[in-house]
């Protein structure tokens, strides 16, 4: 099955700063790769996906990367804001028919200090 | 985009006993699943709640356990039976897909916090 290792698992950064989020992701087929923010206590949110066919996306100040060839992709965040404080969640859907399903990485909690 | 709600939001249970969990979508959805996230953890798949049949567990989680109904395209429940301290955990429903999503994204709900005593 699939198997997604996410780093680091903890990052402190200024505000104003930039963060990046670093998963690789083991199985070929992952063809999905969507990236969720959970603040304390909530819900986990999706902030920003992306599918194989395409390279990179861009949010506003998020930004995913995606390199198919070396089975990894990136969260970046800009201008890093105290309210980006939270754990992100990558994960990977390898589309193989009717038993996918997501698969998360570890998590990597943010915090962005004043 | 679609709203998810939990019910009950938090409980606090004896051991031996069991909790019903639900799931409740505004939307129809194809997709329900039930994940536990244990604190400070990462998101577990317990399995997929599927309409009309009987539920997909994953490994290590069993239907005696954790019992699934899937009545409808909006509704889901998950039952922790006979349940241990080592059950305490947050239980969140995720659906999928929404009307212009993409097929495979989910969404979460609000999550019920279990601590068993």
């Amino acid at each position: 099955g699939e198997n997604v290792e996410q780093h680091p698992s903890t990052l402190s950064v200024q505000e104003g700063d930039s963060a990046v989020i670093k998963c690789t992701y083991s199985d070929s087929a992952s063809n999905y790769f969507p990236w969720y923010k959970q603040e304390l206590g909530k819900r986990p949110q999706l902030i920003i996906d992306i599918r194989s066919n395409v390279g990179e996306k861009k949010d506003q100040r998020i930004a995913v990367t995606l390199n198919k060839t070396a089975k990894h992709f990136s969260l970046h965040i800009t201008e890093t804001q105290p309210e980006d404080s939270a754990v992100y969640f990558c994960a990977a859907f390898p589309n193989t028919g009717t038993a996918s399903k997501l698969t998360f990485g570890t998590g990597t909690r943010l915090q962005v200090t004043l | 985009s679609a709203v998810i709600s939990q019910k009950p939001s938090r409980d606090i249970c004896q051991r031996g006993t069991s909790l019903t969990i639900q799931c409740q979508v505004d939307s129809q959805v194809t997709m329900m699943f039930w994940y536990r996230q244990q604190p400070g953890q990462s998101l577990t798949l317990i399995a997929t709640a599927n309409q009309g049949s009987e539920a997909t567990y994953e490994s290590g989680f069993v239907i005696d356990k954790f019992p699934i109904s899937r009545p409808n395209l909006t509704f889901s429940t998950l039952t922790v039976s006979n349940m241990s301290p080592e059950d305490s955990s947050i239980y969140l429903c995720s659906v999928g897909p929404l009307t212009g999503k993409y097929q495979e994204t989910q969404y979460f709900g609000p999550g019920t916090r279990l601590l068993v005593l």
